[in-house]
């Protein structure tokens, strides 16, 4: 199986912040990579998917970028919603694999 | 609007069996992958495997190969998770997904059912 990293696993931050996350596979993905926000007690919502595509009805504020191995999520200034969980997820082959989480929490 | 539908929360006993739902409504079902993923309590996302209900292909991540199966009704747009002897560690919420693209099993999730939650303990 592949495996995904994320880093870090928590994040604080300020409302106005611009935040990374990082997201690296054990072996090359190409592009299929996908993000996703998690709020609890909520299913998890697609933010972007193949590592750069931003989906319909997210704000442009979210951004990804990578390939092969090495990933990122950034958010350019934070707002009150945005604190939750957010997953990287590869699709490249199966099974695919999800990372660990990233906990971003308000400073 | 495109959805899946779960069925509702389950508390069983270890031992038990189960066997759990997800209909989805406003797209051409038939054409589409549809795929479990299980959170444990407090933890991340892991997928478990997909099927494809036009003629019920699935693939199942090694990590639940043997432990659960995945199968489908398409002529009800219905795909099911199932257990025959429950573990207290299958204790976690459990969604069904579909991906973005027809035909495709491989590929980012768009579609989240809301979740069912199984608990099991004695």
């Amino acid at each position: 199986d592949i495996q995904m990293t994320q880093s870090p696993s928590t994040l604080s931050a300020s409302v106005g912040d611009r935040v990374t996350i990082t997201c690296r596979a054990s072996q090359s993905i190409s592009s299929w990579l996908a993000w996703y926000q998690q709020i609890p007690g909520k299913a998890p919502i697609l933010l972007i998917y193949k590592a750069s595509s931003l989906e319909s009805g997210v704000p442009s504020r979210f951004s990804g970028s990578g390939s092969g191995t090495e990933f990122t999520l950034t958010i350019s200034s934070l707002q009150p919603d945005d604190f939750a969980t957010y997953y990287c997820q590869q699709y490249n082959s199966y099974p695919s694999t999800f990372g660990q989480g990233t906990k971003l929490e308000i400073k | 609007e495109v959805q899946l539908v779960q069925s509702g929360a389950e508390v069983k006993k270890p031992g038990e069996s189960l066997k759990i739902s997800c209909k989805g409504s406003g797209y051409n079902s038939t054409s589409y992958w549809i795929g479990w993923v299980r959170q444990m309590p407090g933890k991340g996302l892991e997928w478990m495997g997909i099927i494809y209900p036009g003629d019920s292909d699935t693939r199942y991540s090694p990590s639940f190969q043997g432990q659960v199966t995945i199968s489908a009704d398409k002529s009800i747009s219905t795909a099911y998770l199932q257990w025959s002897s429950l573990k207290a560690s299958d204790t976690a919420m459990y969604y069904c997904v579909t991906p973005l693209s027809e035909f495709v099993g491989d590929d980012a999730f768009d579609i989240w059912g809301q979740g069912t939650m199984v608990t099991v303990s004695s």
